[in-house]
């Protein structure tokens, strides 16, 4: 049973650019987390997915940020006009019950 | 808001040496509790969790942790530490009565071994 994946492992891109995140939980597991984390922070909480349904967007920043998990394909988190201050690894994790099972993140660095 | 806090940013030890890293959260009702592992370049792994039960629970690679309700602490515990055991630590913590929903994590712990 593959792991939690995540795509691009790493990105790059220009202020203003859109980002794209991709995460495809582990086989048979139906939510879907995103977590971001800083330089020198501990992992914050941003979104919590089911299938075509927004669950928790708490931890989302109100502009620019965007996740869906459609009922075909991986789970996205887009990032519209990126800015240096979103430079971070964000981590998807999956779940079937209590536990989250993390991916192994995508660093994305705006330059 | 709930939070988790971890006493300590850094901890260096030599090998052979006992470890305890400290974790206290508030949250007033029932808790699922977490310790989590991120070795350099990896992913986040789950090392052990509470959900109810023996207080005193077991993880992989010989750790475990200690539930303490009164001081509203979970903290990790390891006899003797090995030089792979040097990575970061996070304590987490979701509300309990609820399966799923998002962890709270505290600032993390690194844990540097020399041989």
């Amino acid at each position: 049973n593959a792991g939690v994946m995540q795509n691009p492992r790493h990105l790059v891109r220009r202020r203003g650019q859109e980002a794209r995140l991709r995460c495809s939980p582990m086989k048979g597991h139906s939510h879907v987390y995103w977590y971001r984390q800083l330089p020198e922070e501990g992992l914050k909480f941003m979104v919590y997915l089911q299938k075509e349904n927004i669950i928790d967007e708490s931890g989302m920043p109100k502009e620019r940020f965007s996740a869906e998990f459609p009922k075909e394909g991986p789970s996205i988190l887009r990032i519209q006009q990126v800015v240096r201050g979103d430079s971070a690894a964000y981590f998807c994790a999956s779940s079937y019950q209590e536990t989250q099972y993390f991916g192994p993140g995508t660093r994305l660095l705006v330059l | 808001a709930q939070s988790v806090s971890q006493h300590n940013h850094h901890v260096i030890l030599s090998e052979a040496a006992s470890l305890e890293l400290g974790c206290n959260y508030s949250y007033g009702g029932t808790v699922n509790l977490f310790w989590y592992v991120q070795y350099p370049g990896q992913h986040l792994q789950l090392l052990l969790k509470y959900f109810s039960g023996d207080p005193l629970v077991k993880g992989i690679k010989g750790f475990e942790a200690e539930f303490i309700k009164s001081k509203f602490s979970f903290n990790l515990r390891k006899p003797s530490v090995q030089w792979s055991d040097t990575a970061e630590y996070f304590c987490a913590v979701i509300p309990g009565g609820t399966s799923y929903g998002k962890l709270t994590f505290g600032q993390g712990t690194i844990l540097t071994v020399h041989p």
